[in-house]
């Protein structure tokens, strides 16, 4: 069974910093793409980041670029996102979510996605 | 982009009714890389509908998908209780992926 489990969410103050995390299991996780989308209070959902198996092409949203960083550690079976520079406005749930096995797209499809973390900025 | 736009927002229906939810994309989708996703509250998103058409994994035969292009839909045959959710398009034939605004099943 694929399980994505995040943590290292939390509440941190306009202009600081946060690294969540991503535990997956029940897959190959070195073979697949990996993404993070978020999730704002009461809104609808929001592609993020996301990285190939092996770290070699790494792609962000605009309005996160040049803040936030993305990476893992395949013997960990780990998924990272380093969130610097926070604003209000990246208050979210984030969710960890696998590129799909079914399509050829190189733009990701989620087939498996954890229960998601919340960050709060705020001062 | 490619904007996804999602109707109704909210689709009242009773358990054993026919739900029909639409996703409009301001353009075409490259080879219907267009899946259907349902979210309950507290809970991870679920793929349902890949390509358009193809049921994920697991995924029970009232759900269906169809379309091509610029126009898709989601269709559940009969409503089971567990079936009221919200439902998110999502587009992955062009860069950056997008999601529509969901539309929410009630009872």
């Amino acid at each position: 069974e694929v399980q994505l489990v995040e943590s290292g969410g939390g509440l941190v103050k306009p202009g600081g910093s946060l690294r969540l995390s991503c535990a997956a299991s029940g897959f190959t996780f070195s073979d697949y793409t990996m993404n993070w989308v978020r999730q704002a209070p009461g809104k609808g959902l929001e592609w993020v980041s996301s990285i190939t198996s092996s770290s070699t092409y790494i792609f962000y949203a605009d309005s996160v670029k040049g803040r936030f960083t993305i990476s893992r550690d395949n013997a960990k079976n780990s998924l990272y996102l380093q969130l610097n520079s926070l604003r209000a406005e990246d208050s979210a749930v984030y969710y960890c979510a696998k590129k799909d096995s079914y399509s050829g797209s190189s733009t990701p499809l989620f087939d498996y996605w954890g229960r998601g973390i919340l960050v709060t900025v705020s001062s | 982009e490619i904007v996804l736009t999602q109707s109704p927002g909210t689709l009242s229906l009773s358990p054993g009714e026919r739900a029909t939810l639409s996703c409009r994309a301001s353009q075409s989708v490259s080879s219907s890389y267009l899946g259907w996703h349902q979210q309950k509250p507290g809970q991870a998103p679920r793929l349902l509908i890949y390509g358009a058409s193809s049921r994920a994994t697991g995924i029970p035969d009232r759900f269906s998908g169809s379309g091509s292009g610029t126009d898709f839909t989601l269709t559940i045959s009969r409503l089971e209780p567990e079936d009221f959710a919200v439902y998110y398009c999502q587009q992955y034939g062009s860069s950056p992926t997008t999601f529509g605004g969901g539309t929410k099943v009630e009872i």
